[in-house]
């Protein structure tokens, strides 16, 4: 069975441009979670989806927006980008995001903001 | 709510020796309890969770951990290192008492095998 798979893996912007990260979870798997990855914040919690709809959000600006498909593929976008979105950003997903399951993580979508 | 402390952000071992990675969480609830590990330029992937029942959890890759829910910790042991257990390990807490919070993610610990 295929893994989460992430793309694009690397991405290079420049600030005020618009980014989308797309994120393909594992076949079966209904709920996608996102991270964001860095250096001095670790990871923190961006959003939730299950089923095509947000269960749950981080504290993040409204800046960072998600969304998930019928065929529970998500993408998350992050417009006005600013040098301090540099960061690795993890998809995860799980069949039903119930608290004690298992959530397997992409490679991730590492971002450089210039 | 919920947050988790790993106390070392860098932990120096030989290779063959045994190593201990720290955690503590902060809850008023009950809590299920994982670790991950972060290979270099790869996502996070699971080695044990604490769900109920023994606290003694054994996990992939040789390591297990003891859930202690008088002291709030959960470190994670392993008896004999290996080159290859060089990465990054988080910690990680959710509430199954707790609506929908996600997981809470400790730093991180960086663990150096050195032969």
């Amino acid at each position: 069975k295929a893994g989460v798979t992430q793309t694009p893996r690397y991405l290079i912007k420049t600030r005020g441009q618009q980014v989308t990260l797309s994120c393909s979870p594992i076949s079966g798997h209904r709920s996608v979670s996102w991270y964001q990855q860095t250096p001095g914040q670790g990871l923190q919690f961006l959003f939730e989806y299950f089923s095509e709809t947000q269960r749950n959000k981080g504290n993040f600006p409204g800046r960072f927006s998600g969304r998930q498909f019928s065929n529970s593929r998500s993408e998350m976008n992050v417009s006005t980008l600013e040098l301090g979105d540099s960061a690795l950003y993890l998809c995860a997903s799980s069949y039903t995001a119930s608290k004690g399951e298992t959530q397997y993580f992409g490679p991730g979508t590492r971002l450089l903001v210039l | 709510a919920q947050s988790v402390t790993q106390l070392d952000s860098q932990v120096p071992v030989f290779e063959e020796a045994p190593v201990e990675l720290r955690c503590n969480y902060s809850s008023s609830v009950s809590v299920y309890l994982f670790w991950y590990v972060q290979y270099p330029n790869q996502g996070l992937q699971l080695l044990l969770k604490y769900l109920s029942g023994s606290t003694l959890v054994k996990g992939i890759n040789g390591f297990e951990a003891e859930f202690n829910k008088s002291q709030t910790s959960f470190h994670l042991r392993k008896p004999s290192v290996h080159i290859s257990d060089t990465a990054e390990y988080f910690c990680a807490v959710s509430s199954p008492n707790s609506g929908n919070t996600p997981l809470v993610f400790g730093k991180g610990t960086r663990l150096s095998v050195i032969a």
